[in-house]
């Protein structure tokens, strides 16, 4: 079992809607990834937290809000997406400090998101 | 770009022993290698990572090649349970970028 609960497992959206991805960790860890992976294809690295501040930006449209509220939460805020956004976002987490580098990633089963 | 090249698919027989090869010329001297595997329908799961010295765990083992340019993953016994997507990685610091990866199949 995943210790990186995300939520919903399925979104459909319209390209007007406004919606939200969540993801939540209780493992302590200071950093945490969101990840978009089309089908048949390798994930591809959107955004990464580190201490609840942006540490990487993937040059992602503006369409993708990512949000850290706190040290266990990470959302990504969806508005006006294109139906080539449609995709299986995943969400991960690992330890962030002095042992960066060394530490695994923890991934979420993902949000599977359709955009009419 | 990816920094990692793969096979795209690898064939094994159940209880063989699988080795699935990876190049990384462009690897710097502080770059992990980390491989994870993904399921059907299923997020990214963590395999092994090692830096400069052969690396074993209950999963697998990692080979490293001395000039670090390549390694490969073995899996001593290959189940039916381990067929699917092997991604060797290259980590610096928080950027994990995934290669393309290894579809496993495993025949019974």
């Amino acid at each position: 079992d995943t210790e990186v609960t995300q939520t919903p497992k399925h979104l459909v959206m319209g390209m007007t809607n406004k919606k939200s991805l969540k993801c939540e960790q209780h493992m302590g860890h200071r950093a945490m990834y969101w990840y978009k992976q089309k089908a048949k294809k390798p994930p591809e690295l959107m955004f990464v937290y580190s201490y609840e501040k942006l540490s990487i930006n993937e040059s992602v449209p503006s369409r993708f809000s990512p949000e850290c509220p706190n040290s266990s939460l990470l959302n990504l805020h969806l508005h006006a997406l294109q139906p080539e956004d449609s995709a299986l976002y995943l969400c991960a987490s690992s330890r962030g400090g002095l042992i960066v580098g060394t530490g695994e990633l923890f991934f979420g089963e993902g949000s599977r998101l359709t955009v009419l | 770009d990816a920094k990692t090249t793969q096979p795209n698919s690898m064939e094994s027989n159940e209880e063989e022993p699988v080795h699935l090869p990876c190049n990384h010329s462009t690897i710097s001297g502080t770059d992990y290698i980390h491989w994870y595997r993904q399921l059907p329908s299923q997020g990214p799961e963590y395999v092994i990572h090692g830096l400069t010295s052969n690396v074993n765990n209950r999963m697998a083992s990692l080979a490293i090649a001395e000039d670090r340019k390549s390694s490969t993953l073995i899996l001593h016994r290959a189940t039916l349970r381990d067929a699917a997507v092997y991604y060797c990685i290259l980590r610096l610091g928080y950027q994990f970028y995934f290669g393309t990866g290894t579809s496993l199949t495993v025949i019974p």
